[in-house]
């Protein structure tokens, strides 16, 4: 059963970038879909973006001049960088691996990052 | 972009049937998938690929999807299934994830 973990700084000022790692324990990143998506509070769920294990990556487009998602800092890791941060990216950020049916099976238990100065 | 309506609230009785719709252009041609939320925890996947259940989802919880809308169906509703539920989607002409907006199901 594979796990996730977020980590990463829980306040952001504003116009700074947002960076968070996910660390991926019990299975390989080498497969699958490797996704960020997040929720505002009181809110629904917005993708963010995904990388596949072969280094291609797509984003939502209201995010895409913003995000950066990467396989990193160590194998088993990757990461998210969102740029310009307001108010509006306040929320709780989830990773997430997404199976070969196109559902997310399995996410990380969720980081709240509050954008304020 | 595609776009995943969902009704915001669905209200139903302990021991009755809950349906809760996911509308979409055709998209009974797609895959669905349905998440169960309950506050302060992340997503559970309850049914996939429209119909499927993963382990551990119960019996209770099935799913159809034709023509232009999706749904999800709880029967025997209990109080703990009160909860925030999202269907979702992978378009396959953008490769894009979509979620549809949620809705919350009140066990009354």
């Amino acid at each position: 059963q594979v796990q996730l973990q977020e980590s990463g700084p829980g306040l952001v000022k504003p116009s700074e970038t947002l960076s968070l790692t996910c660390t991926v324990s019990g299975g390989s990143i080498n497969s699958y879909y490797w996704s960020w998506i997040r929720q505002p509070p009181g809110k629904g769920l917005e993708w963010i973006g995904y990388f596949y294990y072969s280094g291609s990556t797509n984003y939502n487009p209201s995010l895409e001049s913003r995000v950066s998602i990467s396989l990193g800092p160590s194998k088993n890791q990757f990461s998210l960088r969102l740029s310009s941060v307001t108010a509006a990216d306040t929320a709780v950020y989830y990773c997430a691996r997404v199976a070969m049916t196109t559902a997310v099976t399995d996410w990380g238990q969720g980081t709240l990052v509050t954008v304020s100065s | 972009s595609y776009v995943l309506t969902q009704p915001p609230s669905v209200s139903v009785a302990p021991g009755q049937t809950a349906w809760i719709t996911c509308g979409g252009n055709n998209i009974g041609s797609k895959s669905v998938h349905w998440y169960q939320q309950k506050p302060g925890q992340a997503p559970v996947l309850v049914v996939y690929g429209d119909s499927d259940r993963p382990s551990g989802s119960p019996e209770r919880f099935s799913g159809s999807n034709s023509g232009n809308t999706a749904t999800l169906t709880i029967s025997r509703v209990e109080a703990g299934d009160e909860a925030d539920y999202y269907c979702q989607l992978w378009h396959s002409s953008t490769d894009h994830v979509v979620f549809g907006g949620g809705t919350k199901l009140t066990v009354l």
